[in-house]
Parts: structure tokens; sequence; C-alpha cells
């Protein structure tokens, strides 16, 4: 069965510069979720997209944004990276907006 | 604010053993509760949703329970193999305006032991 796909899987940064991740849900899936884990943390929820529009927005930083396009691929854009932005970046989607949440394999994003 | 907290944070087992894993939290107002897995630094594998109407999900050797009164949820894992060794999340997906977005806890860390 087809999964959620997130590229790249590693990415590797210096401070300051700009990171984009891209997330392609699972077919017919019209709702995207960006979560953020850090080192031996929780995921923490970024945000959230339902048929193209912002549905709900957790901590993320005003140096992040998002967008979800017309194939419902969505794509995570972080500028200013910082050291602290270093984590596995995961995304996943659902059918529903409160069915079951598949999530992506990550990208694992290193801020040198 | 929900609040999700997993007990024990660790635990070894030798293998074959029954073990239960502990989630609590403070908002009932949930719509749902999934059961994840994950393996060191890889991705997060859905294992159970028990819907806030539903009392318990059965898939295999894993059977999860809800009281949303109590504000709990155990998952049961029959006869443990080394492969089930792994981190194990519960994350709720809270009422109000918030649907949609997960919040997990910190995780069980399970190790089983041939």
């Amino acid at each position: 069965a087809a999964g959620v796909i997130q590229s790249p899987r590693h990415l590797i940064k210096e401070k300051r510069e700009t990171a984009t991740l891209k997330c392609y849900p699972i077919p017919r899936h019209d709702t995207v979720y960006w979560y953020q884990q850090g080192p031996g943390q929780d995921p923490q929820f970024l945000i959230s997209f339902y048929e193209k529009m912002q549905s709900d927005k957790g901590s993320i930083p005003d140096r992040f944004s998002a967008q979800q396009f017309s194939d419902y691929h969505s794509e995570l854009n972080m500028s200013s990276l910082e050291l602290g932005d270093s984590a596995l970046y995961f995304c996943a989607s659902s059918l529903q907006v409160t069915d079951t949440q598949y999530f992506g394999p990550g990208t694992r994003l290193t801020v040198l | 604010k929900q609040e999700v907290t997993q007990i024990p944070a660790a635990l070894s087992v030798p293998e074959g053993e029954n073990l239960v894993l502990n989630c609590s939290f403070t908002d009932s107002a949930i719509y749902n509760l999934q059961w994840f897995r994950q393996d060191p630094g890889k991705g997060l594998t859905s294992l159970l949703l028990i819907q806030s109407s539903q009392r318990e999900q059965t898939s295999g050797r894993l059977n999860a329970s809800l009281d949303k009164s109590s504000g709990r949820s155990t998952l049961y894992i029959a006869a443990s193999q080394p492969g089930d060794s792994a981190t194990y999340l519960c994350a709720l997906e809270s009422g109000g305006t918030s649907y949609g977005k997960l919040t997990f806890g910190q995780g069980t860390i399970l190790t089983v032991h041939p």
C-alpha cells in the first residue's frame, strides 16, 4: 500500500540558511500534518492543512511557513535556520481530520 | 491545555511476557486516541486508533483500552517478542478547535530480551 512520502530524507544546512521539506500524502488523503521531533523528545505539532487551507497551527516559529498545493502535497519552508531547528520532521496524512494519521519516514534536518 | 503522561518511561521484560503500557491525559474532551510504535531514528507506525465513543480496539497481540472518565488508556501486549522492542507513544486528538492536532506522550521504551 502507498505510504506518505517525504523528501529529502536527510538534510544538512548551515545556520541562517533556508530549507524546504516536501511531503506527499497517501492518495485520496486531503489532510496533511507537520510535526517536529527533537532529540529524545516526543513529536510536537507544527501545522496542518485540510483541502489546501491551513486548519490548525501549533508551536511553529514565524521563520517557518507551509502550504498545501492543488495536488495535496505540502511543503514546509524554514528560513534563518538555527541550531535548535535540528530535528526529525514528520509529515502525516489522513483521509478525514479525525481519522488515523499515517506518518511518513521523516526528514532528518541537521543545522551546523 | 492537554497533557499526556506515559508510565513507565522504560520497561525491560523477558520474551513471552504479557505487559501493559499506560497513558494518562488531563482533558477528557478528545476525539480519539492513537497508539504508535517508533523504532530508533525511524518514523511512527500507527498501531491502534480508539475513537472517543469506543472502549477498546484489538489488533493481533495488541489490545488498547480507553476510559475517558478517568483519563486513561492502556496498551496490552500479549506474548511479547524481541521484535516488539521499540518506543511506544500514545497520542490524543483533542476536541474543540484543535481537531486533527495530536498531542503526544513522552513514550515508553520497551525492551524485550530473548
